[in-house]
């Protein structure tokens, strides 16, 4: 268990409405990571934070950003939520006492734009 | 870029019988490979890893073997159970080519053991 929550676990919203989701971690992970999870396409990276205030675009980061004001929290926000944003949201984290690519992942967050 | 082919499911099996799900790559470079499994309504767990050639991860009763020359990291499993039912997922990392320490994963394959 790596001490990660994610919030809200489920969120229905409208398009056109800002979204933002938390990914909260208790262990002082350094790397963290936001998936999101479709039929049909597996996981594919969103954004990733290497250290406080230290994030990068992912492959399909288009709608997304990302912040991280403290190590134990990482914030998607969806600026504009468009019904092709409907997926399930998966945070992730690692480090290098584990091995820096070795990831272990939330519950995740069910999101539906309508 | 790099990326990485799962067999299609769903796969259907009786309880103890022999798995298999097949996993092969594209990297450039030396990546590290992963096996991750999800059941019904939870996030992944990772189930096993490689991270050099010729290296067997295992855990669980699951297995695979990096095997650089074929490009292959197969999940097997010598008698399933009705508890291993979900969907398991292949994955790869390299830093050298992808963003930070990313996992690249394959589209996932479905299990389904019945008694």
């Amino acid at each position: 268990d790596a001490g990660i929550t994610q919030s809200p676990r489920h969120k229905v919203t409208e398009t056109g409405t800002p979204v933002t989701l938390r990914c909260h971690q208790t262990e002082n992970h350094r790397y963290m990571y936001w998936y999101r999870q479709d039929p049909g396409h597996g996981l594919r990276l969103i954004h990733y934070s290497y250290g406080v205030k230290d994030t990068d675009k992912g492959e399909v980061s288009d709608g997304y950003s990302v912040s991280r004001s403290k190590t134990e929290d990482f914030l998607l926000t969806l600026e504009s939520a468009t019904s092709s944003q409907t997926s399930v949201y998966f945070c992730a984290i690692s480090d290098l006492d584990r091995g820096p690519d070795t990831q272990y992942f939330g519950p995740g967050t069910r999101l539906t734009v309508l | 870029g790099d990326s990485v082919t799962q067999m299609e499911g769903p796969v259907t099996l009786s309880e103890e019988a022999f798995l298999t799900i097949n996993c092969t790559y594209t990297a450039t470079g030396y990546p590290s490979l992963f096996w991750y499994v999800q059941y019904p309504g939870e996030g992944l767990q990772l189930l096993l890893k490689a991270t050099k050639a010729d290296d067997k991860g295992s855990n669980k009763g699951f297995e695979a073997t990096y095997r650089k020359e074929t490009t292959s990291f197969h999940l097997e499993k010598g008698s399933v159970q009705v508890s291993d039912s979900a969907v398991y997922f292949c994955a790869l990392s390299d830093s050298r080519t992808t963003s930070g320490y990313a996992l690249n994963f394959g589209k996932g394959t479905s299990l389904l053991v019945t008694p």
